[in-house]
Order: C-alpha cells, then sequence, then structure tokens
C-alpha cells in the first residue's frame, strides 16, 4: 500500500522567513495531495491541496509544489508568522488516504 | 453553514469496558464520513469511511465498529476496550470523491484508557 514519509520531523524558522516540508510517497496511482496543520491540543484543518493534474498551487503565502516522477512534494510557506506554528501533515489519496508522520513548525518572534 | 459536532469531549474508561463515540454533521446532505485515531503525538490512522446511510467500510481493524444509522449521524464503538484504544478519535466529512476531496474535520474526542 501507500507509505507518506515526511522528512522532517521539526522545522524551526525565524519570523518572516520562510519554511519548506517535504513529503514523498510511493504509489504512483496516488492522485490527491491535502495538506493539514493542528495546533496544539485541537484538531486537523485543511490547508492546501493538490492534484496530480498540476504540478504547482498557491494560495496566498502557500505554495505546494508536486513532482510526479520523483514521488514528491512539498509546502512552502512564505513570510512566517507566529500563528503559523503547528503540526503539518502531508498526505497521498487515490481514494484511501495515508498521512505522514507530521512536521512541527516553530516560527520564532 | 456546516457544522460538525463529536460526543462525548473526552472519556476516561476502564479496560474491558465499552464504548460509544458520536459524530453529526448538519447543513450538509449525504455527506461521506470518516472515521480516524491519532496516537499521542502520532499521525493520523483513517478507520472508516462511509460514503452512504447504512453503508460503512473498514479500512483498518483495530477491535472497533461503526455505524451510520441515519445520513448525518456515524457511531465508532467497541464492546471491550484495550489499552491501545487509548489517543485522540476525529470524525471528519467531504463531500465529492471520498478519497480526492478536502476534509473537514471534529473536534475530536480525547479517550484515555486505564
Amino acid at each position: 500500500g501507500e507509505k507518506v514519509e515526511q522528512h522532517e520531523s521539526t522545522l524551526s524558522v525565524r519570523e518572516g522567513d520562510s519554511a519548506v516540508i517535504n513529503c514523498t510517497y510511493t504509489d504512483t496511482a496516488s492522485s490527491y495531495f491535502p495538506w493539514y496543520k493542528q495546533e496544539a491540543g485541537k484538531s486537523l484543518h485543511f490547508v492546501i491541496d493538490i492534484r496530480s493534474n498540476v504540478d504547482r498551487k498557491q494560495s496566498q503565502r502557500l505554495t505546494v509544489l508536486l513532482d510526479k516522477k520523483a514521488k514528491r512534494f512539498s509546502l512552502h510557506i512564505t513570510a512566517t508568522q507566529p500563528e503559523d506554528s503547528a503540526i503539518y501533515f502531508c498526505a497521498a489519496s487515490n481514494n484511501r488516504i495515508f498521512f505522514g508522520d507530521g512536521t512541527q513548525l516553530v516560527v520564532k518572534p | 453553514a456546516q457544522t460538525i459536532h463529536q460526543w462525548p469531549v473526552a472519556e476516561i474508561k476502564a479496560v474491558g469496558s465499552p464504548l460509544s463515540l458520536g459524530c453529526t454533521i448538519k447543513g450538509k446532505s449525504s455527506p461521506n464520513l470518516y472515521w480516524y485515531w491519532q496516537a499521542t503525538g502520532g499521525t493520523l490512522q483513517q478507520l472508516f469511511y462511509s460514503i452512504t446511510v447504512g453503508q460503512v467500510e473498514s479500512v483498518v481493524q483495530l477491535n472497533l465498529s461503526a455505524s451510520r444509522p441515519k445520513d448525518d449521524q456515524f457511531i465508532l464503538s467497541t464492546e471491550k476496550l484495550l489499552l491501545s484504544h487509548s489517543g485522540f478519535y476525529l470524525c471528519a466529512w467531504s463531500l465529492g470523491d471520498w478519497g480526492g476531496a478536502e476534509q473537514y474535520f471534529g473536534p475530536g474526542t480525547r479517550l484515555t484508557v486505564l
């Protein structure tokens, strides 16, 4: 089955810097790649997604890149703010969804 | 506006006791529904999904069962809790392709099994 790996378990950046979280997947049939954010002690909420028919998607300060050949996708956050601090989960789906282990992003003032 | 409600907010239960967790979605007709489990500090594991009333598919066997008695209601249960059932249980809904759409998560239920 699908296996999603999130390469950074923790990422610490200074406020205003950019942050990049990288994920890889194994199943070439996966076609939907969402990202979710989980603040401490809370539930998940959707951040951004990308489908396999495109290789880039941007929403305000967030950009997702997808490299299907390398089976790799990444979340780029520009001009980070303290409220971006959270655990970010990447996921890959071909009907069934598989999540990575999460990356703890810490944005230091 | 659509809302998703989970109950209870938290539970402390004894090993071997029964469990029932609930989830309701208001404001959406015929959503896809999901149950997830998150171990403390861990990743999410999809447990069940349901595309329609009365039909539930199991994704992972964890000695749990799920039912969808109404379009807007999803129930997770077991007759005998194990220590390994401790964690954070999340209900979610989506529309459209059940595996290819944004999912909206409920606030979750924290379960501690002692």
